[in-house]
């Protein structure tokens, strides 16, 4: 099977724009989680959907959001880019318990 | 408020010899527990879990061991190889409707010598 697929891989965006970024979970796997990693703060979670429904939220504000699609993959987006937002952003798709992880969109705002 | 804890940032051992790696967690809530290798510009790779109905769980060179009552988990890896040099990271989960939301510690850089 493949694995979680995220793209891009890395992006560069200014702030105050805004920014989507799309993750291809693994065949047959229905939740998919995001998570932002930063040197300071390590992976803190941001959301998670299953069944194109969002099941679970973190402590982020309401410029970061989400979906779902019908055939599970999902999109992450980030309005009015600000500097503190240079992350590598991870998404996963579970099974059973387990996150399996993509490798992550390195976003930097510039 | 940290719920994960990896007090030791880094480790470094020599090829051949037992690593220990260290998690403490504060919420009795948690009850799966997960560990993760990660390589740079990689994503994090699963490599062993554990329920809290169990303390041990072994899978090859892999162990975890979890006590309950000191909220401590630990990864041993026997013998340890150059190539398990990486950051690992410790994961709890809840139970019900979170099980699916991750808390994660800030990781242990592990170094093997050749």
């Amino acid at each position: 099977k493949a694995g979680v697929t995220q793209t891009p891989r890395y992006l560069i965006k200014t702030r105050g724009q805004q920014v989507t970024l799309s993750c291809s979970p693994i065949s047959g796997h229905r939740s998919v989680s995001w998570y932002q990693q930063t040197p300071g703060q390590g992976l803190q979670f941001l959301f998670e959907y299953f069944s194109e429904t969002q099941r679970n939220k973190g402590n982020f504000p309401g410029r970061f959001s989400g979906r779902q699609f019908s055939n599970s993959r999902s999109e992450m987006n980030v309005s009015t880019l600000e500097l503190g937002d240079s992350a590598l952003y991870l998404c996963a798709s579970s099974f059973e318990n387990i996150q399996y992880f993509g490798a992550g969109t390195r976003l930097s705002v510039l | 408020d940290q719920q994960v804890k990896q007090n030791s940032p880094s480790l470094s051992v020599q090829e051949g010899r037992i690593s220990i790696l260290n998690c403490d967690y504060t919420n009795s809530m948690f009850d799966y527990f997960l560990w993760y290798k990660k390589y740079p510009a990689e994503g994090p790779t699963f490599l062993i879990s554990i329920s809290s109905i169990k303390d041990k769980n072994e899978d090859g060179r892999f162990t975890v061991f979890l006590n309950k009552s000191a909220k401590h988990l630990s990864l041993h890896i026997v013998p340890s190889q150059p190539g398990d040099s990486a950051v690992y990271f410790c994961a709890a989960s809840g139970s019900g409707g979170s099980n699916y939301k991750l808390t994660f510690g800030k990781g242990t850089l592990l170094t093997v010598n050749p």
